[in-house]
C-alpha cells in the first residue's frame, strides 16, 4: 500500500514569504501530525489533525497553521518566513487510536534565505 | 514541557556486538512509549509501541523493555549489523494528551 506522501521534497524560500506543505496520509488513516526538526533539536510537535479538526497544537507561533481536508490530506502553512524556520518538516499519519505507531513521510526540507 | 531523554547520544560498535540504549520519560500519566528507527535519507520507521508496565517486545534481533513505574525503556540490539546503523528515537505519549514527545535520539554506527 502507498505510504505517506509529502510534497514538495525540497523548497527554497525568501524571508517574509509564505509556504504551504502538503501531506497525503496512508489510506484509512484519519490522523495527521506535523513535526519540525532543526539541527541539534529533536522532533518538535507542531499540530495534529483528526477528521478535519485540529486536536492538538504545539508551542509554535501563530505563523504556523494547518488544515485537513475531508480525504484526510493535510496542509501546513508558514507565513512571514524567518531564517529560523529552515528545517525538515515531517508529517506522520496514524489510525488515530493511541495504541498504533505512526507512519512518517519522507519530509519536506525547507530552506529560508 | 515533558522531558524525554535518551542516552547515550551516540554509539559506535563493531559488527557482531550487542548493544543497548535507554529512554527516560515521566513516570506519571503514562499511556504509551514508541520506538522508531530513522536511517539517513529515509523516514522514521515504527519499531514498537509499548503500553503495559513490564512489556517486552521483539522484532528480529531488536527487543525492548518497559518500566512505567520508574519511567524508562531499554532498546537492545543483539549481534549488531552495519544495516542497524541509524538514529533510534523514543517517544512518550501521556494519557492526558494526544501528542508524542520525542527524545533527541541515540545515533548508532555499526562498524564492519
Amino acid at each position: 500500500k502507498a505510504g505517506v506522501t509529502q510534497t514538495p521534497r525540497y523548497l527554497i524560500k525568501t524571508r517574509g514569504q509564505q509556504v504551504t506543505l502538503s501531506c497525503s496520509p496512508i489510506s484509512g488513516h484519519r490522523s495527521v501530525s506535523w513535526y519540525q526538526q532543526t539541527p541539534g533539536q529533536g522532533l518538535q510537535f507542531l499540530f495534529e489533525y483528526f477528521s478535519e479538526t485540529q486536536r492538538n497544537k504545539g508551542n509554535f507561533p501563530g505563523r504556523f497553521s494547518g488544515r485537513q481536508f475531508s480525504n484526510s490530506r493535510s496542509e501546513m502553512n508558514v507565513s512571514t518566513l524567518e531564517l529560523g524556520d529552515s528545517a525538515l518538516y515531517l508529517c506522520a499519519s496514524s489510525r488515530g487510536r493511541l495504541g498504533y505507531g505512526y507512519t512518517f513521510g519522507s519530509g519536506t526540507r525547507l530552506t529560508v534565505v | 514541557i515533558l522531558n524525554v531523554e535518551q542516552s547515550p547520544q551516540s554509539l559506535h560498535v563493531q559488527e557482531g556486538d550487542s548493544t543497548n540504549f535507554t529512554c527516560s520519560f515521566p513516570s506519571s500519566n503514562f499511556y504509551a512509549l514508541h520506538w522508531y528507527r530513522w536511517e539517513t535519507a529515509k523516514s522514521p520507521e515504527a519499531l514498537f509501541v509499548m503500553t503495559l508496565n513490564g512489556d517486552e517486545k521483539k522484532k528480529g534481533r531488536i527487543s525492548a523493555t518497559l518500566n512505567t513505574k520508574e519511567g524508562y525503556s531499554y532498546l537492545y540490539i543483539k549481534g549488531s549489523q552495519p544495516e542497524d546503523s541509524a538514529t533510534y528515537l523514543c517517544a512518550f505519549l501521556p494519557g492526558s494528551a494526544r501528542q508524542l514527545t520525542f527524545g533527541s535520539g541515540t545515533q548508532l554506527t555499526v562498524l564492519p
